[in-house]
């Protein structure tokens, strides 16, 4: 199994900041990789596939890029609906494997 | 993407079996747009992939829970299911139906979720 492995598991951030959320895979994955928000009660959400590819209808403040085995979810200018819970997924193999999650709260 | 919605028990004996089924719309489980998929969270914790049912009927599991879990299509409802056996306290979840495109390979589509809670 590919291991994904996210870093901060929380961090605490004011509206309009810059947010980097950042995932490891346990091997290279070839840009096979997916970020998901989470909000309470909800299931995830697709915001970027393909490592750096917008999900029609999700806001050009995020953004992915990364290569190999590593890769970053960029939130620019964090606005209030923006405070979730981050998911980095891989499909490069199953079984498809997630990160352990970073939530983002407000400082 | 499709409209899915999970139905099924809410509360499920230990070592009795678990069944989800999954309806879909917007499209038919018996093309090859998906990969038919269930997903789990359990209470506070991180997304855990179960497996996959493609329109052939072949499947893809997760390891650990290959022994006891079985996921299936019925075609003449646009549906599909979820049966895992012998369950215990550990397999109290929210379990989500999804679809993972079969082009991108990604989860566009998710159902609301449905808590499942193992308890005599």
């Amino acid at each position: 199994d590919i291991q994904m492995t996210q870093s901060p598991s929380s961090l605490s951030a004011s509206l309009g900041d810059r947010v980097t959320i950042t995932c490891r895979a346990s091997q290279v994955i070839s840009n096979s990789l997916a970020w998901y928000q989470q909000k309470p009660g909800k299931a995830p959400t697709l915001l970027i596939y393909e490592a750096s590819r917008l999900e029609s209808g999700v806001p050009s403040r995020f953004t992915g890029s990364g290569s190999g085995a590593d890769y970053t979810l960029t939130i620019n200018s964090l606005q209030p609906e923006d405070f979730a819970t981050y998911y980095c997924q891989q499909f490069y193999s199953t079984p498809r494997t997630f990160g352990q999650g970073t939530k983002v709260e407000v400082k | 993407q499709v409209q899915l919605q999970e139905s099924g028990p809410g509360l499920v004996k230990p070592s009795e079996t678990l069944s989800l089924t999954c309806t879909v719309s917007g499209d038919s489980v018996s093309r090859g747009s998906y990969f038919w998929s269930w997903i789990r969270q359990s209470p506070g914790k991180g997304l855990d992939w179960i497996g996959y049912v493609y329109y052939t009927g072949s499947t893809s599991y997760a390891p650990s829970l290959k022994s006891r879990v079985t996921i299936s299509l019925d075609t003449s409802k646009n549906q599909f299911s979820l049966k895992l056996r012998s369950v215990t306290a550990a397999d109290t979840a929210v379990y989500y139906c999804a679809g993972e495109t079969s082009v991108t390979t990604i989860f566009d589509s998710w159902g609301r979720g449905t808590l499942v809670t193992v308890s005599s």
